[in-house]
Formats: structure tokens, C-alpha cells, sequence
């Protein structure tokens, strides 16, 4: 079972709205919290890592928030562009016999329409 | 810094051949790691190299597969025997061996076995 869910499964909004992406986990013990983006056929790229005392962390018009009591996280988009749309990936980290291991959320596809 | 750079971009190749991924990390960073990537689906654990030591292996990383990091710098997959399921998308990224550090990916290398 994925330890890292993602909702929406998929999101349209119109250019210029805000939207709000969910990832919520069980993974444990948990060491840390990272949002991706991948466009396309490209590989993702990092937006934002969050440990466990910390409850937002911003990245322009992304910003990430953490409750690490409920194990829920979120990932807010302001004033959306048309080069927003993409696939955002929630990677919650844990702590692992060789180190950490990263388990990764099937991610949100999300469509920015003019 | 070019970041992670990864070699041939596009493979298509008859089931039953051999086919070799190369990884070229950010210089620097001691971790390397390996994932596969299938459409709508998150990144899933392939292997990982601390310097040349490959510290753990998934159990998706079957006899066909084999990774090495000689001399801990660039790294080489290698996908014997091939078959349809193992069309996908190949991602190598590289970080600093701290946990909170950020994990860099390339583009990937995409897999088609006809």
C-alpha cells in the first residue's frame, strides 16, 4: 500500500486562480517532506523541503505547508500561470536502516487553461 | 554545474537485447540513485550508490537489472534481456549524503521495448 497519497488525482483551473494540492501519509518515522513539479516527459524538479518543525515554507508563488501531527500536507499555487501545468509530486522521507528512503505520491496533474 | 545529465534520452529496442543507461551526477554529490517511472505513476526506488558502495537495491531491481558507480562519480544501469514491461522512463538524481538535502533529477532516459 502507498504510504504517500495525492488528491486531486487531477485539477483543470483557469489562469490567474489559486488552487490547493493535498498529500496526506503514513510513512514513518518521518524525516522529511519535499514537493516536486514534472512537466512532461521530464524529470521532476524541487520545489520545496519541509522537516518536521517546520509548518510552511514558500518558493515564489508556491507554498508548502506541514502538520506533522496529522500527517497531512499541502501545496498552495497563487495566481497560476499557464507554465503551472504540470504534475506535482509529494515525497514524504524516512528514516531507513541504510539512511532514509524517499516514498513518492502517484502526484496531481494539474491543467492551467487561458 | 550542468546538474544531472543522463544519456541516450530515447531508447527503442527489440525484446531480448541488452541496453546500458548512463548517469552523470552533479559533481560533488556523494548519492546517486536510480528510479523508474511508468505514465501516471510516481517515481518508484530502483537502487542507490553512496560514493561506489551501492547501499540498497529494491526488489523491482530484478537479475536482469544490474547498476554500478565505479569510482563514485558517473553511473551505468544495465537492463539485460529485455522486455515490454520494461518500457518506462529511467531517472538518475544525485544529492549530498544529509538527509534534508535537496535531490536533484535528470531528464531520464525513456525505454521502449517493441
Amino acid at each position: 500500500k502507498n504510504q504517500v497519497e495525492q488528491s486531486p488525482q487531477s485539477l483543470i483551473i483557469l489562469e490567474g486562480k489559486n488552487c490547493t494540492l493535498q498529500c496526506n501519509y503514513t510513512v514513518s518515522p518521518f524525516s522529511n517532506l519535499r514537493w516536486y513539479k514534472q512537466d512532461t516527459g521530464r524529470g521532476p524538479v524541487s520545489l520545496t523541503i519541509m522537516t518536521f518543525s517546520e509548518n510552511t515554507k514558500s518558493n515564489g508563488r508556491y507554498t508548502a505547508t506541514l502538520d506533522a501531527d496529522t500527517k497531512q500536507s499541502s501545496l498552495h499555487i497563487t495566481a497560476s500561470q499557464l507554465s503551472d501545468s504540470a504534475s506535482y509530486i509529494c515525497v514524504v522521507s524516512e528514516y531507513s536502516n541504510s539512511g532514509y528512503a524517499l516514498n513518492f505520491g502517484k502526484g496531481t496533474s494539474l491543467l492551467v487553461t487561458p | 554545474d550542468t546538474g544531472v545529465s543522463q544519456d541516450p534520452r530515447h531508447k527503442i529496442t527489440k525484446r531480448g537485447q541488452n541496453v546500458t543507461f548512463r548517469c552523470d551526477p552533479i559533481s560533488e554529490h556523494n548519492r546517486l540513485y536510480w528510479y523508474r517511472q511508468t505514465l501516471g505513476q510516481g517515481p518508484e526506488f530502483l537502487t542507490y550508490f553512496q560514493n561506489e558502495a551501492q547501499l540498497e537495491k529494491s526488489r523491482l531491481l530484478s537479475d536482469r537489472f544490474s547498476a554500478e558507480r565505479p569510482k563514485g562519480s558517473f553511473s551505468t544501469l544495465e537492463i539485460q534481456r529485455t522486455e515490454q514491461g520494461d518500457s518506462a522512463m529511467y531517472l538518475c538524481a544525485s544529492s549530498f549524503s544529509s538527509a534534508h538535502n535537496t535531490i536533484y533529477f535528470g531528464e531520464g532516459s525513456w525505454l521502449t521495448v517493441v
